[in-house]
């Protein structure tokens, strides 16, 4: 596609289910990246895919938070048993191997009731 | 871990004013990337630099690499209403386990001044 496509743009879940975010990377780039923005804040780095290499989840808060590529291409955040912490906006940004120009899709904002 | 440190956390501007903002590091980046956020949207990339010493333009703004590597400047000149918005600076961590994956400053904030 032409720009980093992310679904759902919202997302509503109760307290305790498990929720998944997808994210599909402009066509061709080998570099992936989940961020998670709190209202106001700034980008916290979550989870970085480059090409075959294994992934740097260095920013993963806690175990229930897992992610993967498929295919080297679109990929899934799952959050596991959410908490009302969790909410926020999760971001999505890919860019081509070797070039740390990152594009942005829209986020998903998810909130957690 | 490593942070990039953005100042101002906030500015109010008055059209045609000319605005400056910085970010700063305790280690040496190889590259300096500025994005600007607009309520409800993603960020978008406003200018890279990859040289020490790099003044890169894009419109109205312009963005320096600084000779240290350690920071990097962004200026606005003759500001006007649509610039409004948070404005963050990035670059790629190695070592210690990273691979390259993008860090961001907290934000500058550029709000209308009343």
């Amino acid at each position: 596609g032409a720009g980093v496509s992310q679904s759902p743009s919202n997302k509503v879940t109760e307290k305790g289910k498990d929720v998944e975010l997808r994210c599909d990377p402009i066509s061709g780039h080998t570099a992936l990246y989940w961020y998670r923005q709190s209202l106001g804040q700034g980008l916290e780095f979550l989870i970085y895919f480059q090409g075959n290499s294994a992934p740097d989840k260095s920013g993963l808060p806690s175990d229930r938070f897992s992610a993967e590529r498929t295919g080297g291409s679109v990929s899934t955040l799952t959050i596991q048993r959410t908490q009302q912490e969790d909410s926020a906006v999760y971001l999505c940004a890919s860019s081509w191997a070797g070039n740390t120009e990152a594009f942005f899709g829209q986020g998903t904002r998810l909130t957690v009731v | 871990g490593q942070q990039l440190n953005q100042s101002p956390q906030s500015m109010f501007i008055q059209e045609g004013e000319d605005v400056s903002m910085n970010c700063t590091s305790s280690s040496i980046f190889n590259t300096w990337l500025w994005y600007k956020q607009d309520p409800g949207e993603g960020p978008v990339l406003l200018i890279a630099l990859y040289k020490a010493g790099e003044l890169t333009s894009n419109g109205r703004l312009t963005a320096q690499f600084g000779i240290t590597r350690k920071d990097s400047f962004l200026n606005i000149s003759a500001s006007i209403p649509s610039d409004v918005g948070i404005y963050f600076c990035a670059g790629p961590l190695f070592g210690r386990g990273s691979q390259g994956n993008l860090i961001f400053g907290k934000g500058t904030k550029l709000s209308v001044k009343p």
